[in-house]
């Protein structure tokens, strides 16, 4: 079972659309979860941090689930300009760290 | 603001030659990290680095890939004996804490191997 799954859509919505997008992890020691952006080749981008009580920034609503281990990610009034990968990213403590990517999900959205 | 910055942006070089990859991390973060994505697929993890050792690393990272920090500033990612399915783009990131603090990337170096 992969550490970290998603969804890899792609999902094409129209503008002013809510999307939502899904994620689970399977690593117990898991820690910290995020939600990056990366754009056609361009570097993964902090979308935002992912607590346990739920986040939410502008038009982006992070959940987390830890008894699911699952994460989602809410976008509503979507933009043209929210096209792009997401990614859920997961920190997981192994003596070290180490941040593992899921495969990202593709979003599209029309005019 | 502060940012992790690699050189080169795009590297070409020959099947079976060693290519060294720079990064200079955020400067009072502890915790260092490259990645791999090769064109259409996900970001894959290879090694993090804290401490002046390797604390992890992933099944990719092999006998041709080593890393270093040769001065406290730079930190790099050699490949000893370039593959063809070495072609990719390499992300270094880091991290300012333990714990739950987000990693920042470098735009990454786009290796192509001819």
């Amino acid at each position: 079972r992969k550490e970290v799954e998603q969804d890899p859509g792609p999902f094409n919505v129209p503008e002013g659309a809510t999307v939502a997008f899904n994620c689970t992890y399977s690593n117990s020691a898991s820690q910290s979860f995020f939600w990056y952006r990366q754009d056609c080749r361009k570097e993964p981008k902090l979308l935002m941090s992912v607590y346990s009580s739920g986040n939410e920034d502008g038009r982006f609503t992070a959940q987390l689930n830890r008894a699911s281990q699952y994460i989602s990610l809410l976008i509503r009034d979507s933009k043209l300009s929210d096209s792009a990968t997401y990614l859920c990213v997961v920190n997981i403590a192994t003596g070290g760290f180490k941040t593992i990517f899921g495969a990202g999900t593709r979003l599209f959205v029309k005019a | 603001e502060p940012e992790v910055t690699q050189t080169p942006s795009h590297q070409v070089t020959q099947m079976g030659q060693e290519v060294i990859l720079r990064c200079v991390p955020i400067s009072n973060h502890l915790y260092f990290y490259w990645y791999r994505q090769i064109l259409g697929q996900k970001v894959e993890f290879l090694v993090s680095f804290y401490n002046n050792e390797i604390s992890e690393k992933s099944e990719i990272f092999d006998d041709q890939f080593s890393v270093e920090r040769p001065d406290g500033s730079n930190f790099t990612l050699k490949i000893r004996s370039t593959k063809l399915e070495d072609s990719a783009m390499y992300f270094c990131a880091s991290r300012g804490g333990a714990g739950n603090t987000e990693a920042f990337f470098g735009q990454g170096t786009r290796l192509t191997v001819v």
